[in-house]
């Protein structure tokens, strides 16, 4: 089956700046690639996905790449603000299959400091 | 927004008893998912539902598991005997092929096994 590593487990930041969380995933069938955004007491929320058609896609403060050849895909967020602290998954599915059950990540604890 | 709610929030049962977990997804949703997180621990996949029945299920959701459509709207996960080992945040989810692949989750509910 899917495994997904990601990296870091902790990260912390300064108001202003840029952060980077990396996945790995083991299986090449997998084709669809989702980052969840996970605040205390809530469940995760989607904030960006990407599929294998791509190599990049960006929304706003918000981007993320992906290299099929590499099996590994980043999430970038620029000009972080303390709103952005919370937990981040990624994770990764084969839509091919009918239905996309995801395989998540470990998640990164991502800190703003204003 | 239309949002996946889960009923209730926190659930504190005996050790051996049975418990209901109560889910009622996107109305237009065909896709049904429990997710389960261990304190700390990473998202972890359950069971998927489509169609009125099981699509897939991992090696966690056993002969004590079960799911149900009962009436169309609500989705449900039973547990038939808890153990301290289920304590943890379970997520329901729901998606919608075809036009969003992105799953929508609940806030969930906080099953606390003693």
């Amino acid at each position: 089956g899917e495994n997904v590593e990601q990296h870091p487990s902790t990260l912390s930041v300064q108001e202003g700046d840029s952060a980077v969380i990396k996945c790995t995933y083991s299986d090449s069938a997998s084709n669809y690639f989702p980052w969840y955004k996970q605040e205390l007491g809530k469940g995760p929320q989607l904030i960006i996905d990407i599929r294998s058609n791509v190599g990049e896609k960006k929304d706003q403060r918000i981007a993320v790449t992906l290299n099929k050849t590499a099996k590994h895909f980043s999430l970038h967020i620029t000009e972080t603000q303390p709103e952005d602290s919370a937990v981040y998954f990624c994770a990764a599915s084969c839509e091919n299959s009918g239905y996309s059950t995801l395989t998540f990540g470990k998640g990164t604890m991502l800190l703003v400091s204003p | 927004e239309p949002e996946v709610t889960q009923t209730p929030s926190h659930q504190v049962t005996q050790m051996g008893q049975e418990v209901i977990l109560r889910c009622v997804p996107i109305s237009n949703h065909l896709y049904f998912y429990w997710y389960r997180q261990i304190l700390g621990q990473k998202v972890e996949f359950l069971v998927s539902f489509y169609n009125n029945e099981i699509s897939e299920k991992s090696e966690i959701f056993d002969d004590q598991f079960s799911v149900e459509r009962p009436d169309g709207s609500n989705f449900t996960l039973k547990i038939r005997s808890t153990k301290l080992e289920d304590s943890a945040m379970y997520f329901c989810a729901s998606s919608e092929r075809g036009r969003n692949y992105g799953y929508t989750f609940g806030s969930g509910t906080r099953l606390t096994v003693v």
